[in-house]
């Protein structure tokens, strides 16, 4: 157990809905990652929070945008759903954002789109 | 632009035997290099990671090695056992964002 928590396990939802995906960090950790796995483009990196700041962008489609609140819990909103979305969706925290750092992985959220 | 690539996709070895998968990266600057496992309906595990002042490391049957000059690392498992089997992400940062860039990940399969 990494103590990321994610929730929902899993999601279905139909094409053209909106979805919020719920991370809370290890106690401590400050900065939150989100990952998208898909069979097709593997692990992509979506986008970093670091003490409720965006830090880093990665190929987040403009459809899907994040926050992270006081308490460091981050949400990764999803919407005007595509078929293509279908994939897991994990988060990961770390300690810091400045120097080398180990990521923590979440258990993920299934994403079904139908 | 950035990327790792990772060798064998998939990986079938003997129950005792070693096995080896190599990533290649392609950013000169990351300084930073973890190695996960997955197993089915799991997220990442962290098993090992290396730094780039450091061209070996190891903890009890897994090693990784780094060669910066060749821009490739290597992950080693010996004496593999049933429960190694899962699939394995090699991944590169540096400085700056921190994000990874995965590579695509290796099958690994540990015949009893």
């Amino acid at each position: 157990d990494s103590g990321v928590t994610q929730t929902p396990k899993h999601l279905i939802t139909a094409t053209g809905q909106r979805v919020t995906l719920r991370c809370s960090p290890r106690s401590g950790d400050l900065s939150v990652y989100w990952y998208q796995q898909s069979l097709d483009q593997g692990l992509q990196f979506l986008i970093q929070y670091y003490n409720g700041e965006e830090r880093a962008k990665g190929n987040i489609l403009e459809r899907f945008s994040a926050q992270q609140f006081p308490d460091l819990h981050s949400e990764l909103n999803l919407s005007s759903l595509e078929l293509g979305d279908s994939a897991l969706y994990f988060c990961a925290s770390s300690p810091r954002s400045l120097g080398d750092n180990e990521q923590f992985f979440g258990p993920g959220t299934r994403l079904t789109v139908l | 632009g950035e990327n790792v690539e990772q060798h064998p996709s998939t990986l079938s070895v003997q129950e005792g035997d070693s096995a080896v998968i190599k990533c290649t990266y392609s950013d000169s600057a990351s300084n930073y290099f973890p190695w996960y496992k997955q197993e089915l309906g799991k997220g990442p595990q962290l098993i090992i990671d290396i730094r780039s002042n450091v061209g070996e490391k190891k903890d009890q049957r897994i090693a990784v090695t780094l060669n910066k000059t060749a821009k490739h690392f290597s992950l080693h498992i010996t004496e593999t056992q049933p429960e190694d089997s899962a699939v394995y992400f090699c991944a590169a940062s540096k400085g700056g964002t921190y994000k990874y860039i995965f590579g695509t990940g290796t099958r690994l399969k540990v015949l009893a």
